[in-house]
């Protein structure tokens, strides 16, 4: 069966930094791009990062940009979050998903549980 | 950027009704959109994709329909598992942004 599993969510200072990790099993990393996505409390859906395959591409939101940066380890099967100089505002459950294609179409078609981030003197 | 704006933000509606949501884009966007489903501290699930592909396992009470900055999703008939947060996403554009989500009550 597919997972995607999130982990490394803590209670940080402002200013203070965190790594998330996401590890999957159950498919094919390697062939997917993957991405994270952010939920803060009460709120929406916010896309945060993405990465290619091969982890040689990477994109951000401008909120997080300079700040945060996505990174995989294949051979490990798993994808990271750097999370630096975090401020109250990054306080979210942060989920990670798999980025789906066919065709033409494009989707999340597999997302993790998420894991809590909160940033808080 | 584009925006998507969703319409409404709450709905209320009982077993067996039928519900449409809408979901509309700032400008055109072919069919470059997703729909999820998510439920309280739950992950997103996704429903619809390319604005009106059921993905598979998702009953076929869920349907889409739209191109170009109008879109709709409909549940035919609600189910007491479907009461639920229903966003919108912006497909294959950066920056994929998600609608503000609609709240289906009872």
């Amino acid at each position: 069966e597919v997972h995607l599993v999130e982990s490394g969510g803590d209670l940080v200072q402002p200013g203070g930094s965190l790594r998330l990790s996401c590890a999957a099993s159950g498919f094919t990393f390697n062939s997917y791009w993957m991405h994270w996505v952010r939920q803060a409390p009460g709120k929406g859906l916010v896309w945060v990062s993405r990465i290619k395959t091969d982890g040689t591409t990477t994109t951000y939101a401008d909120s997080v940009k300079g700040r945060f940066t996505i990174s995989r380890d294949n051979a490990k099967n798993t994808m990271y979050l750097r999370m630096n100089s975090l401020r109250a505002e990054d306080t979210a459950v942060y989920y990670c998903a798999r980025e789906g294609v066919a065709g033409l179409d494009w989707y999340f078609d597999l997302w993790g549980r998420g894991t809590l981030v909160t940033v808080s003197s | 950027d584009i925006q998507l704006t969703q319409s409404p933000s709450f709905v209320s509606a009982s077993v067996g009704d039928r519900v449409t949501v809408t979901c509309r884009a700032s400008q055109g966007i072919s069919t470059w959109l997703a729909w999820y489903q998510q439920k309280p501290g739950k992950a997103p699930n996704l429903l619809i994709y390319g604005a009106s592909s059921l993905q598979s396992g998702v009953p076929s009470r869920f349907s889409g329909s739209g191109s170009g900055t109008d879109f709709t999703l409909t549940i035919s008939s609600l189910q007491p598992e479907d009461f639920a947060t229903y966003y919108c996403q912006l497909a294959n554009i950066f920056p994929y942004t998600f609608g503000q989500g609609t709240k289906l009550e009872i």
